[in-house]
């Protein structure tokens, strides 16, 4: 079955300490995107990827940063610079030049 | 700039009743227009979505929505709630020049009463 897979589900971190996340999709689509979520706040772009080794900073990049070396997989570091990293994270999939979006299981970090 | 408005953050309805979310939009052109419902600790799976043609929309899980150009709205109805309907719903728009991103509501969050 073709999808979208982030991996850990769960995610602890100090304080201080650059973190990675997974994301990986076999659905053959060219753009991948991160959200993050906060209660009561929505989805908050964070990168985007149309093509591979190109991506754009979203509306929170800062703290944040991304790699496309391949189509499949989109890994999204949180740095040490990110004030408030602990969230649920998505990851999202799209054909090229389509809205609708396809999102993995998302990833829960907690930092303390 | 574009936005999404869904002005309930929570709906409270008892199992059995019938249900409408409100999303209302702001966008000069008519705009691609979708509505996403996340189960607890869960990603977001797609109820349906709005193009062109017919303004009422069909989508999975017994869900449908309306596009109502002269109010700008794209409201999600449900003529009968179950108790799995309970999650988080979120409308959403794509515009023409938003290089295909969309634009997302802030969600509201349906309780189910029994």
């Amino acid at each position: 079955d073709g999808g979208i897979t982030q991996s850990p589900k769960y995610l602890f971190r100090k304080e201080g300490q650059n973190v990675t996340l997974s994301c990986e999709q076999n659905l053959n689509h060219d753009a991948m995107y991160w959200y993050r979520q906060d209660p009561g706040q929505g989805l908050r772009l964070i990168y985007y990827s149309q093509i591979v080794n190109d991506f754009q900073k979203g509306d929170i990049a800062e703290g944040y940063s991304v790699s496309r070396e391949k189509k499949e997989s989109f890994p999204l570091t949180v740095t040490s610079a990110q004030k408030n990293p602990t969230a649920f994270y998505l990851c999202a999939s799209s054909r090229q030049m389509d809205y609708e979006q396809y999102f993995g299981p998302g990833t829960r970090l907690t930092v303390t | 700039a574009q936005s999404v408005t869904q002005p309930d953050i929570h709906i409270t309805v008892s199992e059995g009743a019938s249900l409408e979310l409100r999303c209302n939009y702001s966008y000069g052109a008519t705009p691609y227009l979708f509505w996403y419902v996340q189960s607890p600790g869960q990603g977001l799976q797609l109820l349906l979505k709005y193009f062109s043609g017919d303004t009422l929309v069909q989508g999975i899980k017994g869900f449908e929505a309306e596009f109502k150009r002269s109010q700008s709205s794209f409201n999600l109805r449900k003529p009968s709630v179950h108790w799995s309907d309970a999650a988080e719903y979120f409308c959403a728009v794509g515009a023409s020049d938003s290089n295909y991103q969309l634009i997302w509501g802030a969600g509201t969050k349906l309780i189910i009463k029994p």
